[in-house]
């Protein structure tokens, strides 16, 4: 059985930092792209970043450029999203989902809450 | 690039069918095969029912189904039940936003 699990979430004040965890188990971690997509309260899915097998590439939405990095430790199953200078429309349900190819997202963690607020 | 169209909502009464669009542009949703659909009920995790336009994972119901014609892909739910009363989203490869804006299904 397939299980991610987000970690790392709380509250933070306007400009600080959260690094974000996701641990996989039941998936060949090694041969599996994986996202960050976010859902801020009451609103739609948004992707945020990917990332491929060995951690070579990695891709973020123009909105989160040069504030997150997307990372992985393939010894631990382990997938990261370092989060800096975070405002307060970075407020979000952050999830991890594996991804089998062409945006298709086909097991989702429960989601770890990020709350931005002085 | 902004997010992929759907209609906010869409309703039906139990046995009957709804359909829901997503409209993208010629540089996802009609250039691509790539289209996949996401089912959230409140407070949890979205699970994917849909993908590659019209391929269900194990464990999906037949009763959802999927097409795509030009820019716009549809989800089709028939025979609707009471646990399909959720908020769908579409994907597509290609964009630089992915995900449809969401569509509430009602079940009457």
């Amino acid at each position: 059985e397939v299980q991610l699990v987000e970690s790392g979430g709380g509250l933070v004040q306007p400009g600080g930092s959260l690094r974000l965890s996701c641990a996989a188990s039941g998936v060949t971690f090694t041969t599996s792209w994986f996202n960050w997509v976010r859902q801020a309260p009451g609103k739609g899915l948004e992707w945020v970043a990917s990332i491929n097998q060995d951690g070579s590439q990695k891709y973020y939405v123009d909105t989160v450029k040069g504030r997150f990095t997307i990372s992985r430790d393939n010894d631990k199953n382990s997938l990261y999203l370092q989060m800096n200078s975070l405002r307060a429309e970075d407020m979000a349900v952050y999830y991890c989902a594996t991804d089998i190819g062409y945006f298709t997202l086909d097991y989702w963690g429960q989601g770890t809450l990020v709350t931005v607020s002085s | 690039q902004s997010a992929l169209t759907q209609p906010p909502s869409a309703s039906g009464s139990p046995g009957q069918s709804v359909t829901i669009s997503c409209t993208g542009t010629s540089s996802d949703v009609g250039k691509y095969n790539y289209v996949s659909w996401y089912q959230q009920h409140p407070g949890k995790a979205p699970k994917l029912m849909i993908y590659e336009v019209n391929k269900r994972p194990s464990g999906v119901p037949d009763r959802f189904s999927g097409s795509k014609s030009g820019n716009t892909a549809s989800l089709t739910v028939s025979g609707l039940q009471a646990e399909d009363e959720a908020d769908y989203y579409c994907c597509s490869f290609g964009g630089s936003s992915p995900f449809g804006t969401g569509t509430k299904v009602t079940v009457l």
